[in-house]
């Protein structure tokens, strides 16, 4: 079946440090791939997707390539803030068929100290 | 925010009991899912809505059920409530390219 895996945190960094957060996904066909935020008592927040193979999504200084040949979808940030203290979830949906169902990762926590 | 309101904030039950959680949607999504998200995992999908209709399912037991009233808001009903419910239960609406979840409700279960 479907999976995402991601590593495992806690990552801890100080502010203006470069992040990644890698994340790669098995699924047959052709999935979308987003990853979402989680601040602390707080729901799930859309951060950025991407819908084909090359794809960048970005948003608020993150970034991430869906690459079909390594199956990855890695988050990158060239210089983090305090306020990006989070968990964050990657998380594929199949196809549209498939409906809305999201397949996620286990959570990545980060830490930013100033 | 994302227009998306859950009900109760949180919520502490026994063992065997019953319990009701509520989801609003998002004004004009007609689609809801539902989602379990235990302690330091990631969320795990329980079912969708569609229509007032379920439209797919995660592993979840029978006692795992849900509602979609015509006003598109939903709730989520589980049975014989075991120690392992205890979680995050996050609820999503969605239009045709993104979902938006709700805050979620914390049930505790002792």
């Amino acid at each position: 079946g479907d999976s995402v895996t991601q590593m495992e945190g806690p990552v801890t960094l100080s502010e203006e440090a470069f992040l990644t957060i890698n994340c790669t996904y098995t699924a047959t066909g052709y999935p979308s791939l987003f990853w979402y935020v989680q601040y602390p008592g707080e729901g799930l927040q859309l951060l950025l997707k991407a819908t084909k193979a090359d794809d960048k999504g970005s948003n608020k200084g993150f970034e991430a390539t869906y690459r079909k040949e390594t199956t990855s979808f890695h988050l990158e940030k060239g210089s983090v803030q305090v306020s990006d203290s989070a968990v964050y979830f990657c998380a594929l949906r199949p196809n549209k068929a498939a409906g809305n169902k999201l397949t996620f990762g286990g959570g990545t926590r980060v830490l930013v100290k100033p | 925010e994302t227009g998306v309101t859950q009900s109760p904030t949180h919520l502490i039950k026994t063992r065997g009991q019953q319990v009701t959680l509520r989801c609003s949607s998002q004004s004009g999504h007609n689609t809801v899912s539902w989602y379990q998200q235990a302690l330091g995992q990631g969320p795990q999908f329980i079912f969708q809505y569609y229509r007032e209709e379920e439209n797919g399912r995660g592993n979840f037991p029978p006692r795992f059920s849900g509602l979609q009233f015509p006003n598109y808001s939903s709730e989520l009903n589980v049975n014989a409530l075991e120690l392992d419910d205890s979680a995050l239960y996050l609820c999503a609406s969605s239009d045709r390219v993104e979902q938006y979840f709700g805050p979620g409700t914390r049930l505790t279960v002792t």
